[in-house]
């Protein structure tokens, strides 16, 4: 069964902490991302990688960093977080697809929600 | 720029109803249309997908979606609901040469006994 998992599923951090949230897939997929969810704005991409050691930009990357280096873990990093990152993340992942297209499910983890007081 | 919206916010229905959840997309170019479904403290699974070819899609416990390219749209409909349909669902569009999927922003779905 394929499984997207993240490693927490809850985190309360204070202002200012770094914080790591990590992401493993067991499908040996090349695509992973990260998503925000907020209610009333739906998922907006914060990062994504298509490879090892490679990183896009997504919609909202201000704030957050990422780290791939090894195909099946994506962490996604608040090198100082505040308030405004209170959310729920959710990582997500897809197999190599031709021409660069997203045509094919993407495989979800259970979501991390993050509160940071 | 590419915009998914879901036209409700929350649709309450009783239970053995049919319910529609309607959703648009902006797009001059070829789409692939997506709903996924997010129960209670979990990620998102997919629902159903229209890649190309029919436009009547059938999916997962017993939903089913129609692409109307005229009028970009790509609503999810269900004849019979039950209880265990109460989640929040959402459409999601990808483009061609293109990694990102554009979600809209979810429509919560009450079904009551």
């Amino acid at each position: 069964d394929v499984k997207v998992t993240q490693s927490s599923r809850y985190l309360v951090k204070r202002t200012g902490e770094k914080v790591f949230l990590e992401c493993v897939q067991d499908m040996d997929h090349e695509n992973m991302f990260w998503y925000r969810q907020d209610p009333g704005l739906g998922l907006r991409l914060i990062y994504f990688s298509y490879d090892v050691k490679m990183k896009e930009k997504g919609d909202i990357p201000e704030g957050y960093s990422v780290s791939r280096e090894k195909k099946e873990r994506f962490s996604l990093i608040l090198e100082s977080a505040s308030t405004n990152q209170t959310s729920m993340y959710l990582c997500a992942s897809t197999p190599y697809q031709q021409g660069l297209t997203n045509t094919g499910e993407l495989f979800f983890g259970e979501g991390s929600r993050l509160t940071v007081l | 720029a590419q915009s998914v919206t879901q036209l409700d916010s929350q649709v309450p229905v009783f239970e053995e109803a049919p319910v529609e959840l309607r959703c648009n997309y902006s797009s001059s170019v070829s789409v692939y249309l997506f709903w996924y479904v997010q129960y209670p403290n979990q990620g998102l699974q997919l629902l159903l997908k229209y890649l190309s070819g029919s436009t009547l899609v059938k999916g997962i416990n017993g939903f089913e979606a129609e692409f109307n390219k005229s009028q970009t749209s790509f609503h999810l409909r269900k004849p019979s609901v039950h209880i265990s349909d109460t989640a929040e669902y959402f459409c999601a569009v990808s483009y061609t040469g293109g990694f990102k999927t554009i979600f809209g922003a979810g429509t919560r779905l009450f079904v009551k006994a």
